[in-house]
């Protein structure tokens, strides 16, 4: 079963300085996407990012970046000059062949003015 | 009508009550999923459908929780005889081709 981890409950960061959250995941499929998805208050779920895993090069979204390990199983987000609507909960997630997302158990990120 | 949507965005209701919860997903998309949100447990894939089938109901936790699409569109989620661990806020997603699911904005169930 696949399986998505997110070890890093809570991080900080200052206004305008670089953040990376971490994931990790385990699957044996070969063809499968990934995701990061930033939840605020709000509760609505907002797709920042998304990797193709057959792709080498790393998705990039403006101040969003990622940096997809295919061997390490590793898929991290980095946010470039955090501002502060960029504070919610962060969830990395998983699809493969089956289409339906496998969620990690998110990271919740503070932004200090 | 751009986006996902969801009714009624919060529900209270007694133990041992049926409620239903709709989800009304992106017009075209042919893709619909269910997902639970809960303190204990995060975010849980409950259900999904192609087109008006339901090739996944692995995630239903029980035969309590059932689920219809009709018309390739609306979505209703029906849990019967309420418990309280079924608080929690249920999300619909919708999906055309590319894998990229769109979000509603939930509907937060509190069971009393």
């Amino acid at each position: 079963a696949q399986t998505v981890t997110q070890s890093q409950p809570e991080m900080s960061v200052q206004e305008a300085e670089t953040v990376t959250l971490s994931c990790t995941y385990d699957t044996s499929e070969s063809d499968y996407y990934l995701f990061w998805y930033k939840q605020p208050p709000s509760r609505q779920m907002i797709l920042v990012i998304r990797q193709e895993a057959y792709k080498q090069q790393n998705a990039t979204e403006n101040r969003f970046s990622v940096n997809f390990q295919k061997a390490a199983k590793s898929f991290s987000l980095k946010i470039s000059d955090s501002q502060l609507g960029d504070a919610a909960m962060y969830f990395c997630a998983y699809t493969g062949n089956t289409g339906k997302l496998i969620f990690g158990q998110g990271t919740t990120l503070q932004v200090k003015p | 009508g751009a986006g996902v949507s969801q009714s009624p965005s919060n529900k209270v209701t007694e133990k041992g009550k049926d409620v239903e919860l709709r989800c009304d997903p992106i017009s075209g998309h042919t893709a619909l999923y269910w997902y639970r949100q809960s303190l204990g447990q995060g975010l849980e894939f409950l259900i999904y459908f192609q087109g008006n089938s339901a090739p996944d109901k692995s995630g239903l936790p029980s035969d309590r929780f059932s689920a219809e699409r009709t018309g390739g569109s609306v979505s209703t989620l029906t849990i019967q005889r309420t418990q309280q661990e079924d608080s929690a806020v249920y999300l619909c997603a919708s999906s055309s081709q590319n894998n990229e699911q769109f979000f509603g904005p939930g509907t937060r169930l509190t069971v009393l």
